[in-house]
């Protein structure tokens, strides 16, 4: 089994905070590291994917970075709104196609 | 594009009993999912395909089972369905990233 874990499970930030969550995985077997954002009672949509080590995507105020030496990546949420309250989720993908997700952190923004 | 759909939506069974859920994706991809969620803990991979009549264990496969006949299905089968086994059920399909499908509520009673 293998095991990726995110940290930390939960995060209560006020409107305006800067946050970073961490997600760590193996380090054989890599393919790509894709990152989710899951609200409730919604299906998980991807934010990014990541397959270089020393990655760096962005998209509006959230960006992540990879390092797969090392076997951790980094979800960065700069000025949080309450709009981004939700599950960040963060798979591993193998070679052979197998997704593992890890248990999510989840993010309260209050304004 | 209806994207990923999944059939049923909701579904009560009884110890024992046996049932399908359907996964159907129109995007044409290669890869396909399914996943269950269960409260406080992520997605965890019950049985995945690289391709039509591939299919492949995932981290929790006991008492599932799956089939790919079609590129564009991916059946999940459960044949004697227990207590344990209820959980929120997700499908995906994969090119670069994984399109998720509503999810699929089981109740086993």
């Amino acid at each position: 089994i293998l095991n990726v874990e995110q940290s930390p499970q939960s995060l209560h930030v006020q409107e305006g905070d800067s946050t970073n969550f961490t997600c760590s995985f193996p380090s054989s077997n890599f393919y790509a590291l894709h990152w989710y954002r899951w609200e409730t009672a919604k299906s998980p949509k991807a934010l990014f994917v990541m397959t270089l080590n020393g990655d760096e995507k962005k998209k509006g105020r959230i960006s992540a970075t990879l390092n797969t030496k090392e076997g951790y990546s980094y979800l960065y949420i700069k000025g949080s709104q309450p709009e981004d309250s939700a599950t960040y989720l963060c798979a591993f993908n193998t070679n052979a196609g197998k997704s593992t997700f890890g248990d999510g952190t989840t993010l309260t923004v209050k304004p | 594009n209806a994207g990923v759909t999944q059939t049923p939506k909701f579904r009560v069974l009884k110890t024992g009993q046996s049932m399908t859920l359907l996964c159907a994706q129109d995007m044409n991809h290669e890869y396909m999912y399914w996943y269950r969620q269960d409260p406080g803990m992520g997605l965890r991979l019950i049985h995945y395909s690289v391709g039509e009549g591939t299919t492949a264990k995932g981290e929790v496969p006991d008492g599932y089972n799956v089939s790919r006949l079609k590129k564009q299905n991916f059946l999940l089968g459960l044949e004697s369905a227990a207590p344990s086994q209820t959980s929120v059920y997700f499908c995906a399909s994969r090119d670069y990233e994984q399109y998720f499908g509503p999810g699929t509520r089981l109740t086993v009673t």
